[in-house]
C-alpha cells in the first residue's frame, strides 16, 4: 500500500511568519492529497485539497503544492496566527481502491507565538 | 447535517472488561472508517466498510477487537476483553465516494478510551 512521509514533527514560527510542511507519497497512483487541521480535543478537519491534474491550489492564507514527479507535496500558510496552532495531517489516497481509503502521515505539531 | 456522531466521548473502564464505541455516520456517505489515534502510532486505520459490508479488516490489533456495520446509519467497534494498552482515542469517519472519485472524509469528535 502507499506510504506517507511527514516533515517535520513539530514546527513552530512567530506569529506572522510563514509555516511549511512537507510530506512525500511511494504509490505514483495516488491522486488526491488532503491535508487536514487537528484541534485540541477535537477530530482531524479537512483544511484543503488538491488532486494530480493541478500542480498549486490556494485557499486564502493557505496553499498546497503538488510535485507528482518527485512523488512530494507541501502545505504552505503565510501570516502565520495563534490560531493556525494544531496538528497537521496530509494523506494520500489508496488508487488500489476507489472506497475512499486515506494513508496519512504522522503529523506536524505546528505552534504559532505571538 | 450534524455531523458524525460519536459515543460515548470519554470512557474509563477496568482492564478485562468490554469496550463498545459507536457511530453514527453522515447521511448519504457510503464508506466508513474506525481510526485509532496515540502519540506513539499517529492515526491508524483499523478496519473500513464501504456500503455496510467490511472491506480491509488488516488494521485491526487482533481477535479481542470487532466492528460492525448493520445498517448504512450505525456502526459499532468492540474491544473484550479491554487492556491498557487499548487506551487512546478512536475515531469514526464517513466519505461518500463514487466514480474513482475520493470525497472528502469527515471525523467524528471521537471517543477517549482510557483502561486502568
Amino acid at each position: 500500500g502507499e506510504n506517507v512521509e511527514q516533515h517535520p514533527s513539530t514546527l513552530s514560527v512567530q506569529e506572522g511568519d510563514s509555516a511549511v510542511i512537507k510530506c512525500t507519497y511511494s504509490d505514483s497512483a495516488s491522486n488526491y492529497f488532503p491535508w487536514y487541521k487537528q484541534e485540541l480535543g477535537k477530530g482531524p478537519q479537512l483544511i484543503i485539497d488538491i488532486r494530480s491534474n493541478v500542480g498549486e491550489k490556494k485557499d486564502q492564507r493557505i496553499a498546497v503544492t503538488l510535485n507528482k514527479t518527485a512523488k512530494h507535496f507541501s502545505l504552505h500558510i503565510t501570516e502565520t496566527q495563534p490560531e493556525d496552532s494544531a496538528v497537521y495531517f496530509c494523506a494520500a489516497d489508496d488508487r488500489g481502491s476507489t472506497l475512499g481509503r486515506l494513508y496519512f502521515g504522522r503529523g506536524t505539531q505546528l505552534t504559532v507565538w505571538p | 447535517d450534524a455531523g458524525v456522531i460519536q459515543s460515548p466521548r470519554h470512557e474509563v473502564t477496568e482492564m478485562g472488561q468490554e469496550v463498545t464505541l459507536r457511530c453514527k455516520p453522515i447521511s448519504g456517505h457510503n464508506s466508513l472508517f474506525w481510526y485509532r489515534q496515540t502519540m506513539m502510532r499517529g492515526l491508524e486505520l483499523l478496519i473500513y466498510f464501504n456500503n455496510n459490508v467490511p472491506i480491509d479488516d488488516s488494521g485491526m490489533p487482533e481477535d479481542r477487537f470487532s466492528a460492525k456495520m448493520p445498517n448504512a446509519s450505525f456502526s459499532t467497534l468492540k474491544i473484550q476483553p479491554s487492556e491498557p494498552r487499548d487506551s487512546a482515542v478512536y475515531f469514526c469517519a464517513s466519505s461518500s465516494n463514487s466514480g474513482g472519485h475520493t470525497g472528502e472524509l469527515f471525523f467524528g469528535e471521537g471517543s477517549r478510551l482510557t483502561v486502568l
